[in-house]
């Protein structure tokens, strides 16, 4: 399968702060890339899509001026928390858009605002 | 997209056939069934998926019904590391298509 990967695999920050996560796609060119978060107990969550080298589509209720998301090369696409706050705790998880069939998903981030 | 229900939760026993059941009575012709796992502080797995044949890999089994309206995922030999959440999702495209995900049966693998 596909390998993503996600830097890093956890972080605690301060609130107020802001934090960033990269999500890297390490053997196939992802034109698209998907951003979920997940709450405690909850499902996964589709945060935004991305296209390389265009701005992010953000879903409803997800401010886009909070969550940044960059998408500048094939293989790589970031996703900032900016102003972090102790409700933007969750885990963060990217999926590259682009191959046949399956999707494949990051390993995750675990982000922990106190 | 189709909407899918799945029981919340079930148990099996160690080294037993686990099946879990997706309801998808809404579902298109041109939709296919997708199972996705997601264990643990981890991010999900793609397990199989078809469209109206069954289908076998070396994780699981799919059967799906005739009308399409229901499919069972089969794990033949369940192990403790298959402890997660299973996800069932139907789609008509892949690859640049969001998943949708529900709640998921948590499947609990008892020794």
């Amino acid at each position: 399968g596909a390998v993503v990967s996600q830097h890093p695999s956890w972080v605690i920050c301060k609130s107020g702060t802001s934090v960033k996560i990269e999500c890297r796609s390490l053997d196939f060119q992802a034109t698209t890339m998907f951003w979920y978060r997940q709450f405690p107990k909850q499902s996964l969550m589709l945060m935004a899509t991305s296209n390389e080298g265009s701005k992010a589509t953000y879903e409803q209720g997800v401010e886009k001026d909070k969550f940044l998301i960059n998408h500048a090369s094939l293989t790589l696409s970031t996703l900032t928390v900016t102003s972090a706050h102790p409700e933007d705790s969750s885990f963060y998880i990217c999926s590259p858009g682009g191959r046949t069939y399956e999707q494949y998903f990051g390993p995750g981030t675990r982000l922990t605002v106190t | 997209d189709a909407k899918t229900t799945q029981p919340p939760s079930m148990d099996c026993a160690e080294g037993r056939a686990a099946n879990l059941p997706c309801n998808h009575s809404t579902i298109s012709g041109n939709e296919y069934v997708y199972w996705y796992r997601q264990i643990h502080s981890q991010g999900p797995q793609y397990i199989i998926h078809g469209l109206k044949n069954n289908e076998t890999n070396e994780m699981a089994s799919l059967i799906i019904t005739e009308d399409r309206k229901s499919s069972t995922l089969i794990l033949p030999h369940a192990t403790l590391r298959d402890t997660a959440v299973y996800y069932c999702i139907v789609m008509a495209n892949f690859g640049n298509e969001k998943l949708t995900f529900g709640t998921g049966t948590r499947l609990t693998i008892i020794p």
